[in-house]
């Protein structure tokens, strides 16, 4: 049964960069997408960006020129760095994986997620 | 446009059917996927593809699609089923992906 375990830290200061990993146990790292998902306090899902076992990325626009999401193959682990970071960013981090089907009919879907970092911004 | 559309809250007396539908134009290319969060929880999925049940997920769950609208349909609704329910997909590009904002769940 596959298994995401997060970690990082939870306490910034503004302009600080956040840095998150997610570590896949007990499957396979390639044939899928690697997520990263944030939830404000109090609001709802918003998507990060997502990378698969060769490193191609695909990003939220509105995050795009802060966000830098990697991969390491060898130990099955795929990391978050968010830069200069404020109190909007405050949110429970969530690393996912994603399932693609790129055959019509096309399939998405987000089958396992790790349980959450909180990331808190404050002066 | 790359936005799923969901109301916002719904309830549902114990035992009734209740629907809960996603709007969007990227539904015409992919199907949704449906994600169930209670609160202090990571969030679950229940429904992928075009009516699909990851193991554990009770046959109560259902999904259907129609157009640039998915539903997903709990069939018999338990107090355990109170939570919020997000729907997601990838956008009409296939490099964005979009969740709703999601519908609260009140079982009465």
């Amino acid at each position: 049964q596959v298994q995401l375990q997060q970690w990082g830290a939870g306490l910034l200061k503004p302009s600080e960069t956040l840095s998150l990993t997610c570590a896949v146990y007990g499957g396979s790292f390639s044939g899928y997408y690697w997520s990263w998902i944030r939830q404000p306090p109090g609001k709802g899902l918003e998507w990060i960006g997502e990378i698969n076992h060769s490193g191609s990325t695909n990003y939220n626009p509105s995050l795009k020129s802060r966000v830098t999401i990697s991969v390491d193959t060898s130990k099955n682990q795929f990391s978050l760095k968010l830069s200069s970071v404020t109190a909007a960013d405050t949110a429970v981090y969530y690393c996912a994986r994603v399932v693609v089907v790129v055959a019509a009919p096309y399939y998405y879907y987000m089958d396992v997620w790790g349980k959450g970092t909180t990331v808190t911004v404050s002066s | 446009s790359s936005e799923l559309t969901q109301d916002p809250a719904v309830s549902v007396a114990l035992g009734q059917t209740v629907r809960i539908t996603c709007q969007g134009d990227s539904l015409r290319s992919y199907y949704a996927s449906w994600y169930q969060q209670k609160p202090g929880q990571a969030p679950v999925l229940v429904i992928y593809g075009k009516n699909n049940r990851p193991s554990g997920i009770p046959d109560r769950f259902s999904g259907s699609s129609s157009g640039n609208t998915a539903s997903l349909t709990i069939t018999g609704a338990q107090a355990e089923d109170e939570a919020d329910y997000y729907c997601n997909s990838r956008d009409s590009s296939g490099y964005q992906v979009v969740f709703g904002g999601g519908t609260k769940l009140t079982v009465l």
